[in-house]
């Protein structure tokens, strides 16, 4: 069973550069998240999907920030204009809508992004 | 008001020790899951363990155990007969809700060292 799969796993870049990051969540699974998380702290949610649809984003998303999921498979999150406090590790995750509260989020390994 | 609170930064544990690590959550949801993942050195968040609010009995899997309080909002993780192996962060999550937001809070995590 393949898991989520992330790329690039890690990336340099300059201040002011666009960067882009895919997702390929696991097969069947039908919502995906992506979160961001800094040293030292747990990872923050970001925005997500379900099927092909952007049905949250969080305040942390600004305008230099924008995900898609153009056919309800893999994703992309994009980066604008980078700036150094955008360097974080970025996760995506992906699970399978059920009832209740017992959706569990399966993660991929992460981008690990740098701004010099 | 943090939502998720693990005060532990770091703990040591013995090999084959058992070991318990914190969490206490904040929410007026009735309805909410609460879950525990691993992150090892690699950056992947592992799934350990899951816990309903309404659940009535604490959650098990191998050896982790959900040490599930609800009047006191807390949510401990316990690790029977640590091993090298289970050397990492671990972070505490909780989702609220059964049909609003779908997106995890983490706690800032728990760094594991088990000593040979």
């Amino acid at each position: 069973d393949t898991g989520v799969s992330q790329d690039p796993r890690h990336k340099i870049t300059k201040r002011g550069q666009n960067v882009t990051f895919r997702c390929d969540p696991i097969s069947e699974h039908n919502r995906l998240y992506w979160y961001r998380q800094t040293l030292g702290q747990g990872p923050e949610f970001l925005t997500y999907f379900q099927n092909e649809a952007q049905l949250e984003k969080s305040r942390l998303l600004s305008d230099r920030f924008s995900a898609e999921r153009p056919k309800g498979s893999f994703s992309t999150l994009e980066i604008q204009r980078t700036e150094q406090g955008d360097s974080a590790m970025y996760l995506c995750a992906s699970s399978l809508v059920g009832r209740g509260t017992q959706e569990t989020q399966y993660f991929g390994p992460g981008t690990r992004l740098l701004v010099l | 008001a943090q939502k998720i609170t693990q005060t532990q930064p770091g703990m040591f544990v013995q090999e084959k020790e058992a070991v318990t690590l914190d969490c206490t959550y904040d929410t007026s949801d009735p309805s909410y899951g609460l879950f525990w993942y691993k992150q090892p050195s690699s950056g992947e968040m592992i799934f350990l363990i899951y816990q309903g609010s309404y659940d009535q009995q604490n959650a098990t899997e191998g050896r982790y155990s959900l040490n599930f309080q609800k009047a006191r909002k807390s949510a401990n993780l316990v690790i029977s007969a640590s091993q090298l192996g289970d050397s990492a962060m671990y972070f505490c999550a909780m989702r609220e809700g059964d049909t609003g937001r779908r997106a995890l809070t983490f706690g800032s995590g728990t760094r594991l060292q088990v000593q040979p």
